[in-house]
């Protein structure tokens, strides 16, 4: 079966800092894609960054990137120079097939000023 | 812009009435849609997969003559929480697939809509 873990319910990070989110998955199936939304107290989901199963460099999009390490099935998300607008539920995610994406319980990230 | 438009954002009503969402796909057409539910500081939890013209699939738990959906256009799919009850309040979100994408390809949410039953 395939599951998604996030083991920090909150995280606290001073603004201008580098804060990590991390995320781990189980999955028999050798192709498979991971992500990082973000949700800000407005609920909307949004979409932060993507790796593939078989990409060879890690991820990364403007202050986000994904640190892959397959062989331990981690994928945590690094934010670099956190800023009071990241302060937002983090939810790492995976394609289980067919389209379907499951979600891991999520990380409460609050910046502070 | 907005992808996906959901809609309403916020209902509140009486228990027993029965409650109408819908999730529009803006940019293209859509035959599959996503259903999700999310309770306060909880993850999403899928209901269920909407497929355009034919029967919606569910996921185990989720009762499908409580949550009708109805798929009858590639733009629109519909959530239709029937009879509704305070234990059915919660956060629905829909999600949608381009059409010729992988399955390892992010989807595209909608705002979501808050449900709170008195």
């Amino acid at each position: 079966a395939q599951k998604i873990t996030q083991t920090q319910p909150g995280m606290f990070v001073q603004e201008k800092e580098a804060v990590t989110l991390d995320c781990t998955y189980d999955t028999s199936d050798p192709s498979y894609g991971l992500f990082w939304y973000k949700q800000p107290s407005s609920g909307e989901m949004i979409f932060l960054i993507y790796q593939g199963s078989y990409d060879q460099q890690n991820a990364t999009e403007g202050r986000y990137s994904l640190n892959f390490q397959k062989a331990r099935k981690s994928a945590n998300l690094v934010i670099s120079a956190s800023q009071l607008g990241d302060s937002a539920m983090y939810f790492c995610a995976m394609g289980a097939g067919g389209f379907k994406t499951i979600f891991g319980a999520g990380t409460r990230l609050f910046v502070k000023a | 812009g907005a992808v996906v438009s959901q809609h309403p954002s916020w209902v509140i009503c009486k228990s027993g009435t029965s409650v109408k969402i819908e999730c529009r796909s803006l940019d293209f057409q859509a035959t599959t849609m996503f259903w999700y539910r999310q309770f306060p500081k909880q993850s999403l939890m899928l209901m269920a997969t909407s497929n355009e013209g034919s029967k919606a699939t569910y996921e185990q738990g989720v009762e499908k003559d409580k949550f009708l959906i109805n798929h009858a256009s590639l733009t629109l799919s519909t959530l239709t929480v029937t009879s509704a009850h305070p234990e059915d309040s919660s956060f629905y979100i829909c999600s949608v697939v381009e059409p010729n994408s992988y399955s390892n390809q992010p989807q595209h949410f909608g705002d979501g809509t808050r449900l709170s039953i008195l």
